[in-house]
């Protein structure tokens, strides 16, 4: 079962803004453990979009940008497109379980 | 240009076993850890284990102890993940992903690993009688 909660579903016309939210506990984000996104197209691999919070792979537009403070975290998205169409999980380690969680994933409709 | 590339699909009945490759081209092998994903249709993610062969390390979540073994063999940079005694539950892509190693302040490589960075395409395993 997923450690971490994500709203199931978030919508924008193109050009919007949007923002999805994880959720974590005192033994992943709270302890201080990194959060890391990505995003799933239908029928496709996950491809890492955000890891160590913030920060961004080559070839990952700004339009995303990622933040964390205590046991939440959330990922942004600017300026909507509809290649954005797509499902984003946020990741992180949990010290208690002694490995990797992820989010219960947000399908974002443009 | 960093590929892992998957063995194709399975289809197995109620209590075998299934073991499913990952081959890695592109960087170096022995500097990474490397970990396996699971999808069941229309699910999450979720992490089935990891291997760090530079360590000779594996380990598994509670959930998959004493049924998931993980290997590597360097000489040919594959990652391998056996699953025994299937179950229908068990139907689901599985990934391998590529996990980097952290820096310290100095650029020194160390033994931590928070993140994957390079997925495979995914192989597709149904478990049916």
């Amino acid at each position: 079962q997923s450690v971490l909660t994500q709203p199931p579903s978030v919508s924008g016309a193109p050009g919007q803004r949007v923002s999805i939210s994880c959720t974590g506990s005192s033994s992943n984000l709270g302890l201080g453990n990194d959060v890391h996104w990505y995003h799933q197209l239908p029928g496709t691999a996950p491809k890492l979009l955000i890891y160590g919070n913030n920060n961004r792979p080559s070839g990952v537009p700004d339009r995303f940008s990622g933040s964390k403070s205590g046991t939440s975290a959330s990922l942004a998205i600017t300026g909507l497109q509809a290649e954005d169409e797509a499902d984003y999980y946020c990741q992180s380690y949990d010290s208690s379980l002694g490995g990797y969680v992820f989010g219960t994933g947000t399908k974002v409709t443009v | 240009q960093v590929q892992l590339v998957q063995s194709g699909a399975e289809v197995k009945k109620p209590g075998s076993s299934v073991k499913v490759s990952c081959k890695a081209s592109g960087g170096t092998f022995s500097s990474y850890g490397f970990t396996w994903v699971r999808q069941a249709p229309g699910q999450g993610l979720e992490w089935m284990g990891r291997i760090i062969p530079v360590l000779g390390r594996a380990n598994s979540p509670q959930k998959f102890q004493g049924r998931v073994t993980i290997t590597a063999d360097t000489s040919t940079s594959t990652v391998y993940m056996e699953l025994s005694s299937l179950r229908s539950e068990d139907t689901a892509v599985y990934y391998c992903a590529r996990l980097p190693p952290s820096y310290d302040s100095s650029g020194v490589i160390l033994p931590y690993y928070y993140y994957m960075d390079v997925w495979g395409k995914g192989t597709t395993v149904t478990v049916s009688s």
